[in-house]
């Protein structure tokens, strides 16, 4: 149950698009459909993004978006705004019921 | 509007035990599969325990297993998580968290456990 691996850090001005890879093996990321986006603010409780790759849930602005390619899964935030500045974090179903989370991304807006 | 209150969150010695509790509301938890999840101060998310809806199935991760109990009570909306043979690395805040189609599509504000002598 190793922790899934992502960039500590990524940044862009307003209007501009970020890309978040989180990268795992064929025992979670790439062995099923089920990877999940969280964004938490600080001192908030995570909030889920996106799920099963690409959906997003009711209320979450279409300008998050989800892809997956192998092993490694992408989250693409467009048209970047002051309130997308937060950590993300993707998790992968791992088999058994189990799951686990990426090391987490810290998103600028310069 | 969906609720999930975490409570029972305390410093406790290393060795120790703690019982975590999450009252949930606004749904029918029943229904729900649920879990717990945790974040140690300043780092990232992990996953500790879930919990099937009428209990028929419970998973732990290694960093737990044998040492943590997760249960539920349907008739008084709640979920818990037994805390024995604590250790430093436990301090987190601990998160209760619903399951359904969509994972982890609600969590609570968290409890804080701090592991400490």
């Amino acid at each position: 149950q190793s922790a899934l691996t992502q960039p500590r850090s990524v940044s862009g001005s307003p209007g501009q698009s970020v890309t978040i890879s989180c990268t795992g093996t064929s025992s979670d990321v790439g062995g099923y459909n089920y990877v999940s986006w969280y964004q938490q603010h600080p001192g908030k409780a995570p909030k889920l993004m996106i799920y099963d790759v690409s959906k997003r849930p009711s209320g979450v602005p279409d300008r998050f978006s989800g892809s997956k390619s192998g092993n490694t899964a992408s989250l693409t935030i467009s048209g970047l705004q002051a309130d997308d500045e937060a950590d993300y974090y993707c998790c992968s179903f791992a088999g058994r019921y189990t799951h686990v989370f990426g090391t987490g991304t810290k998103v600028t807006v310069l | 509007e969906v609720q999930l209150v975490e409570s029972g969150g305390a410093l406790v010695q290393p060795g120790g035990s703690l019982r975590l509790s999450c009252a949930a509301s606004g749904f029918t938890f029943s229904s729900y599969s649920m879990n717990w999840v945790r974040q140690a101060p300043g780092e990232g998310l992990e996953w500790v325990s879930y919990i099937r809806d009428s209990s028929i199935t419970i998973y732990y991760a290694d960093s737990v297993k044998g040492r943590f109990t997760i249960s539920r009570d349907d008739a008084k909306n709640s979920l818990y998580l037994q805390m024995n043979s604590l250790r430093v690395e436990d301090t987190a805040v601990y998160y209760c968290v619903r399951e359904s189609s969509q994972p982890f599509d609600y969590w609570g504000q968290g409890t804080l456990v701090t592991v400490s002598s």
